[in-house]
């Protein structure tokens, strides 16, 4: 059985660019989640999808976004680039209710 | 809100040693805990978990009680292996979809 599956996994970005990182999850998990970790803040949490519906959003501005597709694949957003938004990007997925949640190796993004 | 402190690190110990890893909780309802491991490049790794009071997870010797008294989910193993060094983060699930992380402890095993 195929774990979750980020893509790509390393990305080199300019200030003021934006990206868009893609996460696949586990065959027949439902829920999406990503979280954002760095260093100096630890894993931060950013959104939460089931069913391509947002049900959990945390404190991030909103140059951050998401979505979730009928595949259960998710998009995560970011626009107008800045240095601080250099961190390592995980998606986890989960059957439901973001319980036993398993997570991808993450998306390394450097903005430069 | 919902919060995990978990001990700073790093831990080194030789190869057999015991480790503990202490971990403590603050949250509303009863939230279910993790402990997850990241190794070098990679993501989080589920480790072990709880979800009631008195609880008991494990999984390749570790082991973590869920102590609803104290707060506490601390993560112990009786002898460690040089194969155990990475970086371990005790987690709480909360009724919001999201789970809460501590600081995470980064573990040195020696030969």
């Amino acid at each position: 059985k195929a774990g979750v599956t980020q893509t790509p996994r390393y990305l080199i970005k300019t200030r003021g660019q934006q990206v868009t990182l893609s996460c696949s999850p586990i065959s027949g998990h439902r829920s999406v989640s990503w979280y954002q970790q760095t260093p100096g803040q630890g894993l931060q949490f950013l959104f939460e999808y089931f069913s391509e519906t947002q049900r959990n959003k945390g404190n991030f501005p909103g140059r951050f976004s998401g979505r979730q597709f009928s595949n259960s694949r998710s998009e995560m957003n970011v626009s107008t680039l800045e240095l601080g938004d250099s961190a390592l990007y995980l998606c986890a997925s989960s059957l439901r209710d973001a319980t036993e949640a398993f997570f991808g190796q993450g998306t390394r993004l450097t903005v430069v | 809100g919902d919060s995990v402190t978990q001990m700073e690190g790093p831990v080194t110990l030789s190869e057999e040693a015991f480790l503990t890893i202490n971990c403590t909780y603050t949250a509303t309802g009863y939230p279910s805990l993790f402990w997850y491991v990241q190794y070098p490049g990679e993501g989080l790794q589920l480790l072990l978990k709880a979800t009631k009071a008195d609880d008991k997870g494990s999984n390749k010797g570790f082991e973590a009680t869920y102590r609803k008294e104290t707060t506490s989910f601390h993560l112990e193993k009786g002898s460690v292996q040089v194969s155990d060094s990475a970086v371990y983060f005790c987690a709480l699930l909360s009724g919001t979809y999201k789970y809460i992380f501590g600081t995470g402890t980064r573990l040195k095993v020696l030969a």
